[in-house]
């Protein structure tokens, strides 16, 4: 079985533009979820989409957004970028996101904001 | 709100001495525990994980046992290789206490704790 798979695995932007990241869950998996790691905030929750509708948000301004499609394929955008946005963006795919379930993660997406 | 505590890195090991990770969690509900890890360039990696009180999770020699009476996840293994070199995470699993409504869960993540191992 496929594992989680992100693209791009790296991006470099300017501050002001905005960028789309992909991620392509494990076959079956119904539930995303988006983390922001960075060193100093460590490991951030960003959202979490289930059946196409966001079920869960985190504390991040409104220049980050995300959907997720029919197939479960899930995408995050970020507009007018910041210098502060430069992270590693992971991805996490999940049976349906309960107590117990497993979130199995990407390798992610490294965004460097210049 | 939900958070997870674990001891300050760096942790510098010998091969084949005890590791031990400390965490702690405060949780509104009755949280999942787990670890992961991360190695170089890469995402995470479920290492174990608890789901009740006095389960014990293990995996590769690693262990973990969910302690409600002192909201402790301390990771321990037995004897560290240079191969178990990497970051761990320790996350609980529960419901968001800023999000009513619905099955809501998400990842609270401790800080990380790079182990590094010599040979």
């Amino acid at each position: 079985k496929a594992g989680v798979t992100q693209t791009p695995r790296y991006l470099i932007k300017t501050r002001g533009q905005q960028v789309t990241l992909s991620c392509s869950p494990i076959s079956g998996h119904r539930s995303v979820s988006w983390y922001q790691q960075t060193p100093g905030q460590g490991l951030q929750f960003l959202f979490e989409y289930f059946s196409e509708t966001q079920r869960n948000k985190g504390n991040f301004p409104g220049r980050f957004s995300g959907r997720q499609f029919s197939n479960s394929r899930s995408e995050m955008n970020v507009s007018t970028l910041e210098l502060g946005d430069s992270a590693l963006y992971l991805c996490a795919s999940s049976l349906y996101g309960g107590r117990e379930n497993i979130q199995y993660f990407g390798a992610g997406t490294r965004l460097s904001v210049l | 709100g939900n958070s997870v505590t674990q001891m300050e890195g760096p942790v510098t090991l010998s091969e084949e001495a005890f590791l031990t990770i400390n965490c702690t969690y405060t949780a509104t509900g009755y949280p999942s525990l787990f670890w992961y890890v991360q190695y170089p360039g890469e995402g995470l990696q479920l290492l174990l994980k608890a789901t009740k009180a006095d389960d014990k999770g293990s995996n590769k020699g690693f262990e973990a046992t969910y302690r409600k009476e002192t909201t402790s996840f301390h990771l321990e293994k037995g004897s560290v290789q240079v191969s178990d070199s990497a970051v761990y995470f320790c996350a609980l699993s529960d419901l968001d206490p800023l999000n009513s409504g619905g099955s809501n869960y998400k990842l609270t993540f401790g800080k990380g704790t790079l182990l590094t191992v010599n040979p």
